[in-house]
């Protein structure tokens, strides 16, 4: 079975923190994904990788970050934490190139205050 | 823009009923569908995945797909008060390595 794991289920931050979420899966995926998740407004990509180093802008990458410095680890940086990006953020991954689906982790219930 | 479009509900069905649940997507090139259901709280899960115009069973879970119409769908039979959940429906288009969300349909399923 996959296996995505994230670093933490639930995060209080003050506004103007920086803070890390991190990510690993256990698949030799390819490519992996940061979304948010917000009431009314559905998954929303911040941002993509498709092999170590590689980057691409989802949707919303405006007030983000993010390092993949090894395969299994993907990890997304709120540069200064504000109140507008508290929501539930959920790392997914896939193989690469092909028509597989994603596979989530168990997201992460960011609060900034 | 490409766009997948579900029934944000609730969609209310009574135990042991058929509940189906629609999604129609804008990009006729879409080649790779798939349900989710996710939980309050909880992350995505993957139901089904569908490649090919037809029915795919698992289950209680069918899934249907007709790429002439540009929708599929998804049959729960004899649903569960434990099947009450939002479905996602996702779409891949081509070579792109990114999947176009539905925003979901939220489903009750009443004891």
């Amino acid at each position: 079975d996959v296996k995505v794991t994230q670093s933490s289920r639930y995060l209080v931050k003050r506004t103007g923190e920086k803070v890390f979420l991190e990510c690993v899966q256990d698949m030799d995926h390819e490519n992996m994904f940061w979304y948010r998740q917000d009431p009314g407004l559905g998954l929303r990509l911040i941002y993509f990788s498709y092999d170590v180093k590689m980057k691409e802008k989802g949707d919303i990458p405006e007030g983000y970050s993010v390092s993949r410095e090894k395969k299994e680890r993907f990890s997304l940086i709120l540069e200064s934490a504000s109140t507008n990006q508290t929501s539930m953020y959920l790392c997914a991954s896939t193989p690469g190139g092909g028509a597989l689906p994603q596979y989530f982790g168990p997201g992460t219930r960011l609060t900034v205050t | 823009q490409k766009e997948v479009e579900q029934n944000s509900g609730p969609l209310s069905v009574p135990e042991g009923a058929i509940a189906s649940l629609n999604c129609t997507y804008s990009d006729r090139v879409s080649q790779s569908f798939f349900w989710y259901r996710q939980y309050s709280g909880k992350s995505p899960e993957l139901i089904m995945s569908i490649y090919s115009n037809g029915d795919k069973e698992d289950g209680r879970f069918t899934a249907q797909l007709n790429k002439a119409s540009q929708y599929v769908s998804l049959l729960i039979r004899d649903s569960q008060p434990s099947d009450s959940a939002t479905y996602l429906c996702a779409v891949k288009t081509g070579n792109n390595r990114k999947l176009i969300w539905g925003l979901g349909t939220s489903l009750a399923v009443n004891p």
